[in-house]
């Protein structure tokens, strides 16, 4: 059970280059989550997906997609990066529904640290 | 939206001191309170969470406490150690409305550091 995995780990990308980090789950999670960290500003909601085929933007959603064509991916794709994209990205997923548990738990990926040039 | 505080920024504690740190919240809705820690270059984890219908809760050196009435809920850590240095991160869940998902809203974090 590997929980939540991301890919790549780090990247390097120049000024409107596009790229995809993956993310992954094998805990049959509804709820997918991709957010950005920044120094002194916690983590921001960037989209979020409550299943398969469905998603949603979050609080800065702005040159950023999304894409969830299977349960267990959550993708999300930077069609030109520009240097305001450089972060640390987490992604996120929550509420095993057949087990019963919370939905609002949310467990975390390792992280990607995006550098743009 | 939510409007998110913590307080203080920074705390640096004995090791063996205790620890304390505050989250403010602005929205009644909320009704799910987590505290994350997150390790230099780590993911961020749950450490301790709370539901509204409860005013505290204990689990060995770490514990959170809510006041709903005010809004505000807190962490607090007890004998620490310096395997507790670490950003801490309060995230109010507010109740999802309509076909707006509930969600976390995170605070800017508490830099902890436990010295030796």
């Amino acid at each position: 059970n590997a929980g939540v995995t991301q890919t790549p780990k780090f990247r390097v990308l120049k000024t409107g280059q596009s790229m995809t980090l993956l993310c992954a789950q094998d805990m049959n999670h509804e709820y997918m989550y991709w957010y950005r960290q920044d120094p002194g500003m916690g983590l921001r909601l960037i989209h979020y997906s409550v299943g398969e085929g469905t998603t949603a933007k979050g609080e800065v959603p702005d040159g950023y997609n999304v894409s969830r064509l299977k349960k267990q991916n959550f993708l999300l794709g930077l069609e030109s990066a520009a240097p305001s994209q450089t972060s640390v990205y987490f992604c996120a997923s929550s509420y095993p529904r057949t087990s019963g548990r919370a939905r609002e738990t949310q467990y975390f990926g390792p992280g990607t640290r995006l550098l743009v040039l | 939206g939510e409007n998110v505080e913590q307080h203080p920024s920074t705390l640096s504690v004995q090791e063996g001191d205790s620890a304390v740190i505050k989250c403010t919240y602005s929205d009644s809705a909320s009704n799910y309170f987590p505290w994350y820690k997150q390790e230099l270059g780590k993911r961020p984890q749950l450490i301790i969470d709370i539901r509204s219908n409860v005013g505290e809760k204990k689990d060995q050196r770490i514990a959170v406490t809510l006041n709903k009435t005010a809004k505000h809920f807190s962490l607090h850590i007890t004998e620490t150690q310096p395997e507790d240095s670490a950003v801490y991160f309060c995230a109010p869940y507010r109740a999802g409305r309509g076909s707006t998902l509930g969600r976390l809203y995170f605070g800017r974090g508490t830099q902890l550091t436990v010295w030796p």
